[in-house]
């Protein structure tokens, strides 16, 4: 069961925005809408940000959206702040009955 | 507010077994749609999903560790606990425990915890 793909980096200016994608199988991403984002700060337990593709959980900035389109899903964070810098990890629910991660996006705010 | 903690040794020999215990507050491992799981992160790795204990007690494990893993719970202490045998160097890793909930999702976490394998 390989991970799903995520681009290793990402990179952008204060302000702007950065879109990071996730990219599975039918048997995934692309059959289920259970998919979730989580950030990680350095030495920090992952936080969730986005559940169901596209929902925010309470607290969660809405700077933040999430969507999906056949079997990639998309982070966007819009007005990047420095605060954002952390790694990005998708999940998503499998037709095994498994949970499958990405490999994670290093996110530089320049 | 759901609180999760793990706890255990932090050095493990090769070739013993690693045990650890995640203590659950603020909600309750026996009730709820809640799906309990353990989480890895080998050293500067993405996160790997190991399995979880249902509520009803069911278990599902990853199938690449599905030989050598179990998950267990302790309704009375609200404790799950994961055993991995066998270990080697390739099972250094940060361990999480976690609540994923009815939407698939994990949103509560524990601090994690670093177990290393080395004689």
């Amino acid at each position: 069961q390989s991970a799903l793909t995520q681009p290793a980096s990402v990179s952008g200016s204060p302000g702007q925005s950065i879109t990071i994608s996730c990219t599975g199988t039918s048997s995934d991403i692309g059959g289920y809408n259970y998919v979730s984002w989580y950030q990680q700060h350095p030495g920090k337990a992952p936080k969730l940000l986005i559940f169901d593709v596209s929902n925010r959980p309470s607290g969660v900035s809405n700077r933040f959206s999430g969507s999906k389109s056949g079997n990639t899903a998309s982070l966007t964070i819009s007005g990047l702040q420095a605060e954002d810098e952390a790694d990005y990890y998708c999940n998503s629910y499998t037709s095994s009955t498994t949970r499958i991660f990405g490999g994670g996006t290093k996110l530089t705010v320049l | 507010q759901v609180q999760l903690q793990e706890s255990g040794p932090g050095l493990v020999k090769p070739s013993q077994t690693l045990s650890l215990t995640c203590t659950v507050s603020g909600g309750s491992i026996s009730s709820g749609n809640n799906y309990w799981t353990w989480i890895r992160q080998h050293p500067g790795k993405g996160l790997e999903w190991i399995g979880y204990i249902y509520h009803s007690g069911s278990t599902y494990y990853n199938p690449s560790l599905k030989s050598r893993v179990t998950i267990s719970g302790d309704t009375s202490k609200n404790q799950f606990s994961l055993k991995l045998s066998s270990v080697t160097a390739a099972d250094t890793a940060v361990y999480y425990c976690a609540r994923e909930n009815d939407s698939m999702c994990f949103d509560y976490w524990g601090q994690g915890t670093l177990v290393s394998v080395s004689a």
